[in-house]
């Protein structure tokens, strides 16, 4: 079956920099995405990266390792606007999968001054 | 450019009532989702179209859940009768083409409460 995991909640203090971390597996792979998800409010498309690897965009860099099924969120400089839940999101369309796009739970981030 | 546009934002009813949630992708996507999002969980994916077909509906509890997408723009998502377990927030999305890094493009949800 499909299974993304990430952690439930972290904490992470103002101006300082928290990676995110999610490991998966699914039958299919075409690539993994990041949406940032504030509370009330829709995702919204973070990153994508289907080759190992770093992309980097801005304060937030996400990482690939397709052969250990991982990948991380990397949050710098941490504003109080980046509380949010962040969620890791698998493309598996070789694998059967509705839509090839399955959701894991969502880290739940709280920032603090 | 306007975004995917969701309507109502919220609604609540009561169980055995049937409900309807509307949707308007991004034009020119051609490729529209259907999700629900439970608490504190990730969005899971109900329905999938490419233009006006369902392409992926094998996660749609078709025993009171309906879908269309009429002319291959607007979508229309339809319960009933609803039942207490649906009550969670329905996504709808869109993208250029389906499978590709683009990225969707989600609209702001409708949160139904069933009483």
């Amino acid at each position: 079956g499909q299974n993304i995991d990430q952690p439930t909640e972290m904490t992470a203090t103002e101006g300082a920099i928290v990676q995110i971390n999610c490991t998966y597996q699914t039958s299919g792979f075409n690539g993994l995405f990041w949406y940032q998800q504030h509370a009330g409010e829709a995702p919204t498309f973070l990153s994508y990266n289907v080759l190992d690897g770093l992309e980097e965009k801005g304060r937030f860099s996400s990482f690939l390792s397709r052969s250990k099924g991982y990948s991380y969120l990397l949050l710098k400089e941490l504003q109080m606007k980046d509380s949010a839940s962040y969620l890791c999101a698998v493309n598996d369309a070789a694998g059967g999968g509705a839509d090839g796009l399955t959701f894991g739970k969502g880290t739940h981030l709280i920032i603090q001054p | 450019e306007a975004g995917v546009v969701q309507s109502p934002r919220y609604k609540i009813i009561e169980k055995k009532q049937p409900v309807a949630f509307w949707c308007n992708p991004i034009s020119g996507h051609n490729t529209l989702y259907w999700y629900r999002q439970n608490l504190g969980q990730g969005p899971e994916l109900l329905i999938r179209y490419e233009n006006e077909e369902a392409v992926d509906d094998s996660q749609l509890p078709k025993d009171r859940f309906s879908a269309e997408r009429l002319k291959g723009v607007d979508s229309t998502l339809k319960i009933q009768p609803a039942e207490l377990g649906d009550s969670a927030v329905y996504l709808c999305a869109s993208s250029e083409q389906w499978g590709a890094g683009y990225g969707y493009t989600f609209g702001s949800g409708t949160r139904l409460t069933v009483v």
